[in-house]
Formats: C-alpha cells, sequence, structure tokens
C-alpha cells in the first residue's frame, strides 16, 4: 500500500534559518503531493502540492520539488519565521483511471519551531 | 462564506454512549472524508464517499458509522463499538478533478470520552 514517511520532530530553529523538511513516499501509480500546515487547535490548511515529476509546488516562501526518481518532496524554505511555528504535514494522493480519488495518505507529521 | 463547518468544537460523552459530529460544506464538492488524528500518529481515513447514497470504509472504520442523504452533509457517528474514541476529527472535501484533488479541511471537532 502507499505509505509518507517525514522526518519528526520536533524541529527547533532560530528565527532566518534555513528550514528543510524531509519527504518519501511509496505508491503503486503515479501520485499527487501535498504539503499540509495545522496550527493549534486548526484544521489542516493546504500549503503547496505538485501533480507530475519535476513540478515545484511554492506558496509563501515555501517550495517543494516532486522528484520522482529519489520518490521524495522534501518541503524548504530559505528564511524562517516565528509565525511558521505550526505541524507540517507530508501526503500523497493515488488518481485512479476511472476517475475519483480515495482519501489521502499522510505522514505523521513534523512539528516546527522557530525560536526569535 | 464558502468552506467547510465542523460542530461543535469539543464535544464531552460518557463512555458507551454513541455521539453524531456533524460536517457540512458550501464548496460543492463530490467527496468528502472523515479522519481520526492522535499526537504523534498523524491523520487516518476512518469513512470516505465521493457520490450521495455512497460511501466506503477507509483504514480505520471499525466503530463508526456515516450516511450521505445530501451532497452537502457527511455525519460521523461515532458508536459506543469503538474502543478509544477519544481524538481530534477532522472532516474534508475535495472536489475530484484530475489536478485538482486536494482536500479541504474543516476546523475539527475534538472528542473526548470520559
Amino acid at each position: 500500500g502507499d505509505s509518507v514517511t517525514q522526518m519528526e520532530g520536533p524541529v527547533t530553529l532560530s528565527e532566518e534559518a534555513f528550514l528543510t523538511i524531509n519527504c518519501t513516499y511509496t505508491a503503486t501509480g503515479y501520485p499527487s503531493l501535498f504539503w499540509y500546515v495545522q496550527y493549534p487547535g486548526e484544521g489542516l490548511q493546504l500549503l503547496l502540492k505538485a501533480t507530475k515529476a519535476d513540478d515545484k509546488g511554492s506558496n509563501k516562501g515555501f517550495e517543494a520539488t516532486y522528484r520522482k526518481e529519489t520518490t521524495s518532496f522534501h518541503l524548504e524554505k530559505g528564511s524562517v519565521q516565528v509565525s511558521d511555528s505550526a505541524v507540517y504535514f507530508c501526503a500523497l494522493s493515488e488518481w485512479y483511471s476511472g476517475g475519483g480519488a480515495d482519501g489521502l495518505t499522510f505522514g505523521k507529521g513534523t512539528h516546527l519551531i522557530i525560536q526569535p | 462564506d464558502g468552506g467547510i463547518t465542523q460542530s461543535p468544537k469539543y464535544l464531552f460523552r460518557k463512555e458507551g454512549q454513541n455521539v453524531t459530529l456533524s460536517c457540512e460544506q458550501n464548496l460543492n464538492h463530490d467527496a468528502m472524508y472523515w479522519y481520526r488524528q492522535d499526537p504523534g500518529q498523524g491523520l487516518r481515513l476512518i469513512y470516505y464517499s465521493q457520490i450521495v447514497n455512497d460511501f466506503q470504509k477507509g483504514d480505520i472504520a471499525e466503530g463508526y458509522s456515516v450516511s450521505r442523504e445530501k451532497k452537502e452533509s457527511f455525519p460521523l457517528t461515532v458508536t459506543s463499538a469503538q474502543k478509544n474514541p477519544t481524538a481530534f476529527y477532522l472532516c474534508a472535501t475535495a472536489g475530484l478533478t484530475r489536478g485538482g484533488d486536494e482536500q479541504f479541511f474543516g476546523p475539527g471537532t475534538r472528542l473526548t470520552v470520559l
């Protein structure tokens, strides 16, 4: 079955540091890949996505590139802020030839803490 | 406002009682999903529905039931058969077009069984 593995936290960085959160996946088909962010007590918000190999998703200074050869989708940001403190989830979705997709498969989440 | 509504935000129940969590959407999305979130476990799929009057079990459906009588609504019932129901429950929707299969999440309901 499908699976997503991401680095476990907490990850603690100083403000303006460079961020990388690793994510690798196993899938039977050709999945879409996502990064979601969750702030305390809230639901998940889509941060960025990529639907095919070599696509780069980007949003709010965050980037991730769909690497089919290494089955990876690492999240990066050049200069983090205190407001980036949250839990980040990597996820994939398989699309079926008959149309439609079932639920997302999530990694366990990475808790990011940015210190001023 | 367009979006997904989950109510209530916090829910307390006694052990052995069934409880129903509400999820309503006005995004006109075909698919709706229920996930359970436990600390350090990520999100796990309970049930999903891609069309009215049809739904499928996810990875952890035991002890839960759902219905999809309207496109806008997908309530989840946590039954007394669920052995450890205390968790954060998230409802999500998706439009189900290729390249647009990202899911949109509601604010969640935190269920505590006493």
